[in-house]
C-alpha cells in the first residue's frame, strides 16, 4: 500500500519558471490538502479538496493553482516561480472528517 | 475560530527523562485531535489520536488524554529515547468544516 506518493522529491527552478508538483493516492481518499513548509516551521494550508472537481483556497494560494480531476490526483501548479515560494511542499489525505491525515514524504523545491 | 497552541521550543532532555509537549485547542463541539511526529528530513506520521472526551490516544510509549474541561491534550512520554528527537505537532479537526488545524511544532532533542 503507497498511500500518498510525491514527485518529484527533490527540484531546482529558475525565477520564472513553471512546474507542477504530483500528488497522488491510492487509498479512495475524498480530502487531499497542499502544505508548505519552510525551515523551522509550522505548516502552512495551500489549497485543500474535499472531492473531485472541488477545490478551495487555505492560508497561502497566492501563486499556485490546483485542480482535482479524479480522486486519486491533486497536483500543484507553480505558474511563474518566485524566491518566496523556496519550500518544502507536503500533500495529505483523509477519508473524512474527523479522520487523521496522511502525508506524502514532500517535495523540496529551490529557487534561484 | 478554530486553533491550536501548543508549547514553544526547543525542548532539550537527557534520555530516560519525562517529556510533556502542552497543547490547547479552541473550537466548538468536540473535535478530534491528534498529535503527529516530523523526523528530519521526513513527511508527518500520526503518533496518535483521540476522537472524543476522556479519549487516551497512545502509541510506542507516547500517550495524550483529551480533556474537554481544560481544552487540552497534551503529550507524554514517561522515558524518552535519542531516537525520540523529532518535530512534533498537535493537531485538529472540527465537527464542521474541512478543514485541519495544525500547531507550530515543538522540536525536542534527547541528548545520550
Amino acid at each position: 500500500n503507497a498511500g500518498v506518493t510525491q514527485t518529484p522529491k527533490f527540484r531546482i527552478l529558475k525565477i520564472g519558471q513553471s512546474m507542477t508538483l504530483q500528488c497522488t493516492q491510492d487509498m479512495n481518499h475524498n480530502y487531499m490538502y497542499w502544505y508548505r513548509q519552510d525551515p523551522g516551521m509550522g505548516l502552512k494550508l495551500i489549497y485543500y479538496s474535499v472531492g473531485a472537481g472541488i477545490t478551495d483556497k487555505g492560508e497561502v494560494p497566492n501563486g499556485y493553482n490546483v485542480s482535482r480531476s479524479t480522486t486519486e490526483d491533486f497536483p500543484l501548479r507553480l505558474e511563474l516561480a518566485a524566491p518566496s515560494q523556496t519550500s518544502v511542499y507536503f500533500c495529505a489525505s483523509r477519508s473524512g472528517p474527523f479522520q487523521p491525515q496522511h502525508f506524502g514524504d514532500g517535495t523540496r523545491l529551490s529557487i534561484l | 475560530g478554530d486553533s491550536v497552541t501548543q508549547m514553544e521550543g526547543p525542548v532539550t532532555l537527557s534520555e530516560e527523562a519525562f517529556l510533556t509537549i502542552n497543547c490547547t485547542y479552541t473550537a466548538t463541539g468536540y473535535p478530534s485531535l491528534f498529535w503527529y511526529v516530523q523526523y528530519p528530513g521526513e513527511g508527518l506520521q500520526l503518533l496518535l489520536k483521540a476522537t472524543k472526551a476522556d479519549d487516551k490516544g497512545s502509541n510506542k510509549g507516547f500517550e495524550a488524554t483529551y480533556r474537554k474541561e481544560t481544552t487540552s491534550f497534551h503529550l507524554e512520554k514517561g522515558s524518552v529515547q535519542v531516537s525520540d528527537s523529532a518535530v512534533y505537532f498537535c493537531a485538529l479537526s472540527p465537527n464542521t468544516g474541512n478543514q485541519f488545524y495544525f500547531g507550530t511544532g515543538t522540536s525536542l532533542t534527547v541528548i545520550p
